[in-house]
């Protein structure tokens, strides 16, 4: 699986837009971009993924740049519940192993 | 309802002693896994099955032994308890894309 580069941490006031950014320069084409988070002492949560295409849920929007060697997940409304350690994952999918780098850990501040 | 479940959520034991981690989920899907998350918070791939059968063993000590009685469970045995296995351990369960993890298991080996 390729490997992702994030920043440490980040910090966003609530209410505002928070946009992670996150560098999978050697992906290939079969793999996806996988975000997820844990939120202090609970279990990874599944936000988004996407494979060329931008993505959005009811949770988050997912930016793909055209020759996919980064891409930025965007928290449109932050909230202090959104506080937590943001993971950017390539994978090639179906049934496969998430491989958790260090992530981005996002403060959401008043 | 729980939709992926582990017991128990702390485990604490001494060296040298064999314990047991459960999990089960209700979502019918196919693929199981254990990840294992460090002091550092590095989490891991440990195992995967899908259907009851083991398709990820990431170089893991044979003192762990993961076993699958049918889809919905997943049970991790770890004999000859050490030090290092002092770690957070979450089981997750997939059906296509998404990974839904457990609550975890808090082991602490004294």
């Amino acid at each position: 699986d390729a490997k992702t580069t994030q920043p440490p941490s980040m910090d966003c006031a609530e209410g505002r837009a928070a946009n992670l950014p996150c560098n999978h320069s050697t992906i290939s084409g079969n793999e996806y971009v996988y975000w997820y988070r844990q939120i202090h002492s609970q279990g990874p949560q599944y936000i988004i993924h996407g494979l060329k295409n931008n993505e959005t849920n009811e949770m988050a929007s997912l930016i793909i740049t055209e020759d996919r060697k980064s891409s930025t997940l965007i928290l449109p409304h932050a909230t202090l519940r959104d506080t937590a350690v943001y993971y950017c994952i390539v994978s090639s999918g179906t049934a496969s192993k998430l491989t958790f780098g260090t992530g981005t850990r996002l403060q959401v501040t008043l | 309802d729980t939709a992926v479940s582990q017991t128990p959520k702390y485990l604490v034991t001494q060296m040298g002693n064999d314990k047991s981690i459960k999990c089960e989920q209700n979502l019918g899907h196919d693929t199981m896994y254990w990840y294992k998350q460090d002091s550092k918070k590095f989490l891991k791939i440990m195992f995967s099955y899908n259907n009851k059968e083991l398709i990820i063993n990431e170089t893991v000590p044979n003192r762990f032994s993961p076993k699958s009685p049918d889809k919905a469970h997943l049970n991790l045995h770890i004999n000859s308890l050490e030090l290092g296995d002092s770690a957070v351990y979450f089981c997750a369960s997939s059906h296509i894309n998404e990974q839904f993890f457990g609550p975890g298991t808090r082991l602490t080996v004294l």
